[in-house]
């Protein structure tokens, strides 16, 4: 079956220094690659998305490439601010075989930034 | 246009009782989803409505829990009885396209005594 395992944290990181959330991932068809993120108090909000191999996927000055040959789509921030703490999924998105298209979710990276 | 919601936000009961989660899509978003998280663990797949069909209940834990979606709006999911396990967050989410991006809600926190 399908599985996404990230880095499980937390992650504490001074304001402004890089971020990097490592997840990688195993599917049996051609997936395509998320990040979600929950603010406190919120709900799961689309960060970004990837759908083939090579695609790089980008939104608030966070990016993750679509890596197809080592399996991984990492997150990645050059600089990260206090308003970026939050909790971070991985997921994939592949046909069920029942007819479905079901996210399939990495347990979460809580990260908080501290000024 | 307004999100998914879900009500209610907080649900504490006791091992036996039955709770009722409620959850409106986006308007015009054939396709509904539950996930939970159970404390610690990932969010998993509960099932797929697909107008008020069910297109995918593989993610159904056991015969306790009931989901609907009569009239292809809103969709209930009922848990009866509550067990212990059943404690975590459930999330719903909708769809306009099958394989397009799924808009969560703000989730059910449902606490099982």
């Amino acid at each position: 079956g399908n599985s996404v395992t990230q880095m499980e944290g937390p992650v504490t990181l001074s304001e402004e220094a890089f971020l990097t959330i490592n997840c990688t991932y195993t599917a049996t068809g051609y997936p395509s690659l998320f990040w979600y993120v929950q603010y406190p108090g919120e709900g799961l909000q689309l960060l970004l998305k990837a759908t083939k191999a090579d695609d790089k996927g980008s939104n608030k000055g966070f990016e993750a490439t679509y890596r197809k040959e080592t399996t991984s789509f990492h997150l990645e921030k050059g600089s990260v601010q206090v308003s970026d703490s939050a909790v971070y999924f991985c997921a994939l998105s592949d046909y069920s075989g029942a007819g479905s298209y079901q996210l399939t979710f990495g347990k979460g990276t809580k990260l908080s930034v501290i000024p | 246009e307004a999100g998914v919601t879900q009500f209610p936000s907080h649900s504490v009961i006791e091992k036996g009782q039955t709770v009722t989660l409620r959850c409106d899509p986006i308007s015009g978003h054939d396709n509904l989803y539950w996930y939970r998280r159970v404390m610690g663990k990932e969010i998993k797949f509960l099932l797929h409505f697909v107008k008020e069909s069910k297109q995918d209940e593989s993610g159904m834990p056991n015969n306790r829990f009931l989901a609907e979606r009569t009239g292809g709006t809103y969709s209930t999911l009922k848990v009866q009885p509550a067990e212990l396990e059943d404690s975590g967050v459930y999330f719903c989410a909708s769809s306009p396209n099958q394989a397009s991006e799924q808009y969560f809600g703000p989730g059910t926190r449902l606490t099982v005594t």
